[in-house]
């Protein structure tokens, strides 16, 4: 399996334009995680899926961004307008429906808005 | 609310001597702990994980923790620090009374010194 596939590795756009990063998830998991890394704020979860349902999207920043999983394989976050205050790296993970279980980290995308 | 809460954003030690890269939390209920690693440019690696059993649990690379209930505690150890486990550590959370959110903390980076 090739694990949790992020695309695109790099982004980098003007502000005002929309943003799609895209994550495939690994064959057979059915949670899905997003999360946002800066240097001052760490680690933040934006929104959480469970059989492409979400299920917290507490995280989420504003209503300029939306999460979706169109099928139980992958998954889209999109920032649309983009600012400049979005710029992080973002990362999908996922799991099988265990609690217990580990998440399983893409590569994450670094996004930079000028 | 749980959460997890890494005191030290960096931690240097000398290689070949041990090393403790401190973690608490805060659950409404009995807590899944986590620790995972990140290298650069690269998305979180896990490391091991406490689920029950056992209060010291080994995993990947030598690594361990120990889960103190009554301090709230889950410290990861390594008996013999390598310059190769410089790295930034996250100790997670995961609630499973709850909406099973997988929470992280701010991470901490290890430097090991030859």
């Amino acid at each position: 399996d090739a694990g949790v596939i992020q695309s695109p590795r790099h982004e980098v756009t003007e502000m005002g334009q929309e943003v799609t990063l895209r994550c495939k998830l690994i064959s057979g998991h059915n949670s899905l995680f997003w999360y946002r890394q800066t240097m001052m704020r760490g680690l933040e979860l934006l929104i959480y899926f469970n059989n492409n349902v979400p299920i917290d999207d507490s995280g989420m920043p504003e209503d300029r961004f939306s999460a979706k999983m169109p099928n139980a394989s992958f998954s889209t976050l999109k920032i649309q307008p983009s600012e400049p205050r979005d710029s992080a790296v973002y990362f999908c993970a996922s799991s099988t429906d265990s609690s217990n279980e580990k998440l399983f980290f893409g590569s994450g995308t670094q996004l930079s808005v000028l | 609310a749980q959460s997890v809460a890494q005191p030290e954003d960096q931690v240097n030690v000398a290689e070949g001597n041990p090393l403790t890269v401190k973690c608490t939390y805060s659950v409404s209920g009995n807590p899944y702990l986590f620790w995972y690693v990140q290298y650069p440019n690269r998305g979180l690696q896990f490391l091991l994980k406490y689920i029950t059993g056992d209060n010291l649990v080994k995993g990947s690379y030598g690594f361990e923790a120990e889960f103190n209930k009554s301090q709230t505690s889950f410290h990861l150890k390594k008996p013999s620090a390598l310059v190769s486990d410089s790295a930034l550590y996250f100790c997670a959370v995961r609630d499973y009374s709850g909406t099973y959110k997988y929470i992280f903390g701010t991470g901490t980076r290890l430097k090991v010194l030859a």
